[in-house]
């Protein structure tokens, strides 16, 4: 069974650029996940799908950071424009359903802003 | 209050030696608790989950969880120098409610 994938798996910018990353979740994962992990913490979740709709986005920065989920399976996350504080690793994880069920991460995007 | 609370670490301990890890949580409705380990540059992946009261255990790792006191721990057995990592606890309040905790940074010295 084929795990999350994430691309790209670094990306440099310059602050005020944007930037888009893109997940695809495990194959009939319902739920997916949008993490930012700043180094030496654990990761914030920024905006949760069941399917293609939204069922929390309360710590998602929405004057620069939107997030969508197509027909229920690919996801991208985009930052613009980018601020310094936006360099973290942009992880994605996906589970079967809600929240009682274990969730499996990608290798996550690494953002640097310069 | 932190919603999900964890040492930060490092916790160091010998090779051999039981590693004990804990948690604890303020929402009283979380039904669902999970640990995960996370090597340096790498993401999550999960090691144990538990639902109710109790010990679980699965090789050198037992999840204990008491709700009463609203703390959940992990203990690794035989600590090995590979154990060497920050162990994430996560607490699920229902459906759509999961939060990590920030980590707690294990060494096994060798």
């Amino acid at each position: 069974e084929a795990g999350v994938a994430q691309s790209p798996r670094y990306k440099i910018i310059e602050k005020r650029q944007s930037v888009a990353f893109w997940c695809n979740p495990i194959s009939g994962h319902a739920t997916l996940y949008w993490y930012q992990q700043i180094l030496g913490q654990g990761p914030k979740l920024l905006i949760q799908f069941q399917n293609n709709g939204v069922v929390d986005d309360s710590q998602l920065p929405k004057d620069r950071f939107s997030a969508e989920r197509l027909k229920g399976v690919d996801s991208t996350l985009k930052i613009q424009p980018a601020k310094l504080e936006d360099s973290a690793v942009y992880l994605c994880a996906s589970s079967l359903a809600g929240g009682t069920y274990e969730q499996y991460f990608g290798p996550g995007t690494r953002l640097t802003v310069t | 209050q932190k919603e999900v609370e964890q040492n930060s670490g490092p916790l160091s301990v010998p090779e051999g030696a039981i590693a004990s890890l804990n948690c604890t949580y303020s929402d009283r409705g979380s039904q669902s608790f999970f640990w995960y380990r996370q090597y340096s540059g790498k993401s999550p992946e999960l090691i144990m989950f538990i639902y109710s009261n109790g010990d679980k255990e699965d090789g050198r790792f037992t999840a204990q969880l008491n709700k009463a006191s609203q703390y959940v721990s992990l203990l690794i057995r035989d600590s090995q120098p590979s154990d060497s990592a920050t162990y994430l606890c996560a607490v699920s309040s229902g459906t759509y409610k999961y939060i990590f905790g920030t980590g707690t940074r294990l060494k096994v010295l060798a």
